[in-house]
């Protein structure tokens, strides 16, 4: 059962205009989100994070909104830049009581900044 | 600084073969983790330390021997592999984490590895 979302596989957005990448998950469990950009062959780069005491965070062209309630989180990124095209994950953790909780990964989407 | 370095970047290795993956970070992060990404797939969590106890593996094959030498180091020795394990392998680092804080995961470029 996949406990992360990300239902849109691919996202293509003119630059200069917003981009949102939207991402859902189930488990209840989940308090902290991150957001993580990626290429092909490399680590993922962390971006914008958001703790489950908040409903928004903002760094930059980032921003990441979260609604609990929905189980809902978006990350907006105004505005879209050629280097922005890239696979972007968004990751959730609970946690377990332990010292260090592994994260959970959406699918990805992939965002094509059109020129 | 959040760099988190690994070795090799680059592996190829058959399946009698042993070999190790390693990972290496100096921000002082308490916690380190190894992941797993098939092609055209998220990252998948194996293990987790905790300063240098294994707290979490995800009941990963014991092909797969993971290692943590000291506070900086994480090593995972591979063993009588197959080729289905052929993925990118990603070391990620963080300071750790206690109720309520925020625990935000470095990862490194990632080793190739291609089992034949």
């Amino acid at each position: 059962d996949q406990q992360v979302k990300q239902n849109s596989p691919s996202l293509s957005v003119q630059e200069g205009r917003i981009s949102i990448l939207n991402c859902d998950y189930t488990n209840s469990m989940f308090d902290y989100f991150l957001w993580y950009k990626k290429y092909p062959a490399e680590g993922p780069t962390f971006l914008i994070s958001i703790s489950s005491i908040k409903d928004k965070n903002e760094d930059g062209r980032f921003t990441v909104f979260l609604n609990k309630s929905a189980k809902h989180l978006s990350l907006h990124i105004v505005p879209s830049q050629p280097g922005d095209s890239a696979v972007y994950f968004c990751a959730a953790s609970a946690w377990t009581g332990g010292g260090a909780d592994g994260l959970t990964f959406g699918k990805g989407t992939h965002l094509i900044i059109q020129p | 600084d959040t760099e988190v370095t690994q070795t090799p970047k680059h592996l190829v290795m058959g399946m009698t073969n042993k070999k190790s993956l390693k990972c290496e970070q100096h921000m002082g992060h308490r916690a380190m983790y190894w992941y797993k990404q098939k092609a055209k797939k998220p990252p998948e969590l194996m293990f987790v330390y905790s300063y240098e106890k294994l707290s979490i593996n995800e009941s990963v094959p014991s092909r797969f021997s993971p290692e943590c030498p000291n506070s900086s180091l994480l090593n995972l020795h591979l063993h009588a592999l197959q080729p289905e394990d052929s993925a990118l392998y990603l070391c990620a680092s963080s300071q750790g984490r206690t109720s309520g804080s925020a625990d935000t995961q470095y990862f490194g470029p990632g080793t190739r590895l291609t089992v034949l």
